[in-house]
Order: C-alpha cells, then structure tokens, then sequence
C-alpha cells in the first residue's frame, strides 16, 4: 500500500533551465494538491488539482509555474526558467475527497529544488 | 478567509516534561484542524484532526488537542517528551479552503 511517491527525491537546476516534479497520490485518491515549503516557513499552497481539472491555483505564481494531473499517470508541477528564489522543498498531498472538506490529506517525501 | 498562528518557533523542553505547541486559528465558517509532525527530510505526517465530533482529540505517539471555540485554540500536548518527539510540527485549518498551515513549531527534546 504504497504512499504518496514524489520524484525525484532532489533536483538541481541552472538558472534558465525547466524543473519538472512528479508526484503519483495513493491508489483511490484523485485529489492532488501541491505545496511549496521555503526555509522558516510554513507550507504555502500552490495548486489543487482533479483528474485532468485545475480546481483551485490560487496560489501558483503567475508566471513560468503550471500543473497538470492528466486521465493516465502522475501530476507534474513544472517550473520554467527558473531562479534562484524557486529553490525550495515541494510537496504534493493527495487525498481521497476534496480540499474543503474533513478529510485527511496525505503528504508524499517532497522535492528538494535547489536553483544554482 | 483562513490563517493559522503558531506561537513560538522553537520549543525545548527535558525529556519527560509536557509537550504544549500552541496554535490559534482564524477562520469565517466552521473550521476543520489538523496538527502535522515533520521529521527531518521528510514528509508530513498528520498527528491528529478536529473532526468537530468531540473537542479533545486523540491522535498518535501520545498526543492530544483540544478545540476551544471561545479561544480560537487548537493546542497541541503531550503529557511527557520522549527523544523521538523532536521534530517540527505544523497546526493547519481548512472549511472553504484547501489546508492553510502555520509557520510550524521546532520541538528539541533535551536528556
């Protein structure tokens, strides 16, 4: 009963270059939701996403961030020419029923970006 | 909207003392709480949630939370530290909203 997989695990990237993050939520969950983490902070929301649905991207940077959570395969959150400021710890969570309600929401191991 | 304030960035305590991780909650509809513990390099794990059921809540490890509607609390204890307790731990609230966290709380665990 595998859990939230995220890869990779760690990733470094040059200035300019895309960072492409996989996550794959539980088996029976179709609710996935990213979260960036920055040093002495808390996990700000990004994105929350259905089965080949954006639900709610309230918290994705306007520009060079997207997300996808296509009918067959894992949800990518990919990141264009990025900068030094993009390097952070990203976590996808995945739950069984939507954001909004009392469910419990599973967090996978995270990707460490470091932009150098 | 929905925001969560934790008091005290850094908590030590001896090992076999009370554990209190504080967290305040602010929220326009009837709030959902959650306490999440984080170990280094890792994930999130979630500890315990409020489920508006009962206002003591029981989780795992020993801990427990109780919801005051008066206080807008959610505070996170542990009758007695052990070692393996030092983490980070985030308090976080969702109701019309997807999880809003706080700035999480470091517990050091001192022999």
């Amino acid at each position: 009963n595998a859990g939230v997989m995220q890869n990779p695990r760690h990733l470094v990237r040059r200035r300019g270059q895309e960072a492409r993050l996989r996550c794959s939520p539980m088996k029976g969950h179709s609710h996935v939701y990213w979260y960036r983490q920055l040093p002495e902070e808390g996990l700000k929301f990004m994105v929350y996403l259905q089965k080949e649905n954006i639900i709610d991207e309230s918290g994705m940077p306007k520009e060079r961030f997207s997300a996808e959570f296509p009918k067959e395969g894992p949800s990518i959150l990919r990141i264009q020419q990025v900068v030094r400021g993009d390097s952070a710890a990203y976590f996808c969570a995945s739950s069984r029923q939507g954001a909004y309600m009392n469910t419990e929401a599973f967090f996978g191991q995270g990707t460490r970006l470091t932009v150098v | 909207a929905q925001s969560v304030t934790q008091l005290g960035s850094h908590v030590s305590v001896s090992e076999g003392a009370l554990v209190l991780l504080r967290c305040n909650y602010s929220s326009s509809v009837p709030p959902y709480l959650f306490w999440y513990v984080q170990y280094p390099n890792q994930g999130l794990q979630l500890l315990l949630k409020y489920t508006s059921a009962a206002t003591l809540v029981k989780g795992i490890n020993g801990f427990e939370a109780e919801f005051k509607k008066s206080e807008t609390s959610f505070h996170l204890t542990k009758p007695s530290a052990h070692m393996s307790d030092a983490a980070e731990y985030f308090c976080a609230v969702s109701g019309n909203t997807p999880l809003v966290f706080g700035k999480g709380t470091r517990l050091s665990v001192i022999a």
